[in-house]
């Protein structure tokens, strides 16, 4: 298995762009989560799917930041439009459900100027 | 929500001697506890994990301890080497939950 796959690996884009993340779990994981990575913060859980349905997105810092799931394979992570505290490392992970650790992708290092 | 705390924020170590990583857990539903490892510009790695109905785990030079009733688990590294030298996390996962919520990391350097 190819592991998770997140695209791009690094993004540049200036404030006010709309910026799209992409993430494809391991399959047969049917749990996906968006985590964001700072310095100042740590890791942060952003939101979560089981079986495609966002269970919580209560980590999701505000309306500019939007995720989907429209199938097993395929997770976005978007935010419109993007500032530059926005910029960080975005990690995709993945998991069966209720068991076992995440596996964790390599992360889209996010810089807006 | 849970919350989990970690210490040190960072420890740095000889190379050989044992490092100890610490953390606590608010939630008593938690029953399961990973510990990743960070290398610089990498992703986290899981390194080893310990369920509730287990004290103690051990993988050659890496063990984890759990206390249930003080809800705190311990990260040890014995004969450490430099290139165990990372940012260590820990994170904890209640049973019917599926989000885990991690430390805030432990920077380790081990200095040859």
């Amino acid at each position: 298995d190819a592991g998770v796959i997140q695209s791009p690996r690094h993004e540049v884009t200036e404030m006010g762009q709309e910026v799209t993340l992409r993430c494809k779990p391991i399959s047969g994981h049917n749990s996906l989560f968006w985590y964001r990575q700072t310095m100042m913060r740590g890791l942060e859980l952003l939101i979560y799917f089981n079986n495609n349905v966002p269970i919580d997105d209560s980590g999701m810092p505000e309306d500019r930041f939007s995720a989907k799931m429209p199938n097993a394979s395929f997770s976005t992570l978007k935010i419109q439009p993007s500032e530059p505290r926005d910029s960080a490392v975005y990690f995709c992970a993945s998991s069966f459900l209720g068991g076992g650790g995440y596996t964790f992708g390599s992360g889209t290092r996010l810089t807006v100027v | 929500g849970e919350n989990v705390e970690q210490h040190p924020s960072t420890l740095s170590v000889q190379e050989g001697d044992s490092a100890v990583i610490k953390c606590t857990y608010s939630d008593s539903a938690s029953n399961y506890f990973p510990w990743y490892k960070q290398e610089l510009g990498k992703r986290p790695q899981l390194i080893i994990d310990i369920r509730s109905n287990v004290g103690e785990k051990k993988d050659q030079r890496i063990a984890v301890t759990l206390n249930k009733t003080a809800k705190h688990f311990s990260l040890h590294i014995t004969e450490t080497q430099p290139e165990d030298s990372a940012v260590y996390f820990c994170a904890a996962r209640k049973a019917n939950n599926n989000d885990m919520r991690f430390g805030a990391g432990t920077r380790l350097t081990v200095k040859p």
